[in-house]
């Protein structure tokens, strides 16, 4: 079985300031890790993805997030942000099976002057 | 191009209507999903396409049938549905890869709302 946990169903931020978003994965097998980004009423759009290869996964929009097999983990950050980045991010974890996508619960990012 | 199009972009229906709602993409993908996504939640997986054949319902009830006429397209036909199935439906599409490694592009969603 597989699951994300992300830490923080709300994160708030000045604009300019450093983004985390923390998202930690259980999988008994290799996983492939996904970052999506939601603005309101829309769908999602894949900000970034680790299937194999190089653990630091640079994405859209700045954004990029490190695989740590160690500590199970796959947070996603950016140097500065911006306001234009408020909005819902969800990680997610498939294993294959299927090509079922497990979401994490999703953390809302807040921009702040 | 990593587009997939959904119509209409809002539906409001009665109990006791029926409608669809549309899916396309032109990418070449041979997997085609439908979620659910209610407020402050994330997407669930309602049914998968494979090969425009169902290879996955997640129990959904009968009063939602999905149907994949070809590989570009993917309905959702909606009928008799209760208030509580008020929500934000996703399509996605994907490849077909070995081990999984398929990435899931979404379309923008169709807003229902059941009165």
């Amino acid at each position: 079985a597989q699951s994300v946990t992300q830490l923080g169903s709300h994160v708030s931020v000045s604009e300019g300031a450093l983004v985390l978003l923390r998202c930690n994965y259980s999988s008994s097998v290799p996983p492939y890790l996904f970052w999506y980004v939601q603005y309101p009423n829309q769908g999602l759009q894949l900000l970034l993805k680790y299937t194999t290869g190089a653990t630091l996964v640079k994405g859209i929009n700045g954004f990029e997030a490190e695989f740590k097999k160690s500590e199970t983990s796959f947070h996603l950050t950016k140097p500065s942000a911006h306001m234009s980045d408020a909005a819902e991010y969800f990680c997610a974890v498939t294993t294959g099976t299927a090509s079922k996508l497990t979401f994490g619960t999703g953390t809302r990012l807040q921009v702040t002057l | 191009d990593t587009e997939v199009t959904q119509t209409p972009k809002h539906l409001v229906m009665g109990m006791t209507n029926k409608k669809s709602l549309k899916c396309e993409q032109h990418m070449g993908h041979r997997a085609m999903y439908w979620y659910k996504q209610k407020a402050k939640k994330p997407p669930e997986l309602m049914f998968v396409y494979s090969y425009e054949k169902l290879s996955i319902n997640e129990s959904v009830p009968s009063r939602f049938s999905p149907e994949c006429p070809n590989s570009s397209l993917l309905n959702l036909h909606l009928h008799a549905l209760q208030p509580e199935d008020s929500a934000l439906y996703l399509c996605a599409s994907s490849q077909i890869l070995a081990g999984g490694q398929d990435t899931q592009y979404f379309g923008p969603g169709t807003r229902l709302t059941v009165l």
